[in-house]
């Protein structure tokens, strides 16, 4: 069974600019979260989408944005970059009634320069 | 209130040696505890997990002890390997939320 995917592996951008990343769940999976890891803020948690909606979001500001859709796969965005952006973006993925066991993926490395 | 603190920081132990992580919550309304594992380049992996109706729960080698009343939980690695060398996770979640509070990591070493 393949796992979380996510794509680019790494991302370089400049101040200002638009980030989008890609994540594709477990199969079967239907909710999607993202988590920021960043050096010495540890993990924390961005958005959680499941069947297409936002259901959840962590305490970042509206330019930190995303979708899931209907095959289950989900982007996030980030408008406006700024140098405190750059971390590792994590996505992750949960079915059903083991909703509480979430997978991550290797993650996409953003760096804002 | 949504805190999940983590200690040590980091830990070096000899092969065969038992590291143990502790963490502890703040919000009563917690009600899974997992712990992740992340490899250098890697996403962090699910290990073991523990609700609060149990004290302790073993999968193979990891064993997490939980203490409702003090709101504390704590990862043991038995035999540990110098494959286990890694940084470790604490979590907590509710259900309703979805969302994993992350403690700060510990850096395990285990030295051959």
């Amino acid at each position: 069974e393949a796992g979380v995917t996510q794509s680019p592996t790494h991302l370089i951008k400049t101040r200002g600019q638009q980030a989008t990343l890609r994540c594709s769940p477990i199969s079967g999976h239907t909710s999607v979260y993202w988590y920021q890891q960043a050096l010495g803020l540890g993990l924390q948690f961005l958005l959680w989408y499941d069947e297409g909606e936002e259901r959840n979001r962590g305490n970042f500001p509206p330019r930190f944005s995303g979708r899931q859709f209907p095959n289950y796969s989900s982007e996030l965005n980030v408008n406006a970059l700024e140098l405190e952006d750059s971390a590792l973006y994590l996505c992750a993925s949960s079915w059903g009634v083991s909703y509480n066991e979430q997978f991550f993926g290797p993650g996409t490395r953003l760096t804002v320069l | 209130q949504q805190q999940v603190k983590q200690s040590p920081q980091s830990l070096i132990v000899q092969k065969g040696g038992i590291p143990i992580i502790n963490c502890a919550y703040e919000n009563t309304a917690f009600d899974y505890f997992p712990w992740y594992q992340q490899f250098p380049g890697k996403g962090p992996a699910l290990l073991i997990a523990i609700r609060p109706d149990v004290s302790e729960k073993k999968e193979g080698r990891f064993t997490i002890s939980f203490n409702k009343s003090a709101k504390q939980f704590s990862l043991h690695i038995m035999d540990s390997q110098p494959g286990d060398s890694a940084t470790y996770f604490c979590a907590s979640q509710t259900g309703s939320a979805r969302q994993l509070t992350f403690g700060s990591g510990t850096q395990l070493t285990v030295l051959p």
